[in-house]
């Protein structure tokens, strides 16, 4: 069975902290890895990973992908108030279906 | 705008009165889906569309329905709705084979099944 396994399941930092969120995944003809930011509405896409160990970065947020491992992180550095949300990691496999983690849920303190 | 639009926003109903939450996409995507998010749960894919009339079960179709007869529309039929349906839904869409598999998420319909 295809699943998604995020951790840890919720964290509370102050601002100024960095912070690395993990997504392991067993899927079978895995195509791409997504990382979404769902705050108090619809999910908001963040990074698309398809190939091992080439960083994607925007801004503070960076994410990169293991393949033989079958995990991706993402970091935030520098966090703020406005990093608050769930973090969404998501499989898209060869069977046309996307997999969802159950989330990981950011809370930043000021 | 491009945007995936969702009707209603909210919904509270009785069990077993039939209902349809319309989904709508203005990208010219091929592949739209219907999700449910239930606490500790996360996202579950219940169907899911490869282009018109291509449908396909996701993780959980059990008690609903879709169509599929023109690219931009993808409604969510639940014919008898049940208490266990109560949960918040979304729509998406997303181009297959053209590099990015990013979704686009409609806003969500709160629904209630008393």
């Amino acid at each position: 069975e295809d699943k998604v396994v995020q951790s840890p399941l919720s964290l509370v930092v102050h601002e100024g902290d960095t912070v690395t969120l993990n997504c392991s995944y067993e899927v079978t003809n895995f195509r791409s890895l997504l990382w979404y930011k769902q705050e108090k509405k619809a999910p908001t896409f963040l990074f698309m990973l398809t190939s091992s160990g080439i960083e994607k970065k925007s801004g503070r947020l960076s994410s990169i992908l293991d393949k033989k491992e079958l995990f991706s992180i993402l970091n935030i550095t520098a966090t703020q108030t406005g990093d608050s949300a769930i973090y969404l990691c998501a499989v898209w496999s060869g069977t046309y279906k996307y997999i969802f983690g159950t989330g990981t849920r950011l809370k930043v303190l000021a | 705008e491009a945007q995936v639009t969702q009707n209603p926003r909210y919904l509270i109903t009785v069990t077993g009165k039939k209902l349809t939450v319309t989904c709508s996409q203005n990208m010219n995507h091929e592949y739209m889906s219907w999700y449910r998010q239930d606490p500790g749960l996360g996202l579950r894919q219940i169907y899911y569309s490869m282009n018109v009339e291509v449908t396909d079960k996701g993780d959980v179709p059990e008690g609903y329905k879709v169509s599929r007869k023109e690219k931009r529309n993808f409604p969510l039929i639940l014919e008898s709705p049940s208490p266990n349906q109560t949960s918040l839904y979304f729509c998406a869409s997303s181009f297959v084979n053209r590099g990015s598999n990013e979704q686009f998420f409609g806003p969500g319909t709160r629904l209630t099944v008393l």
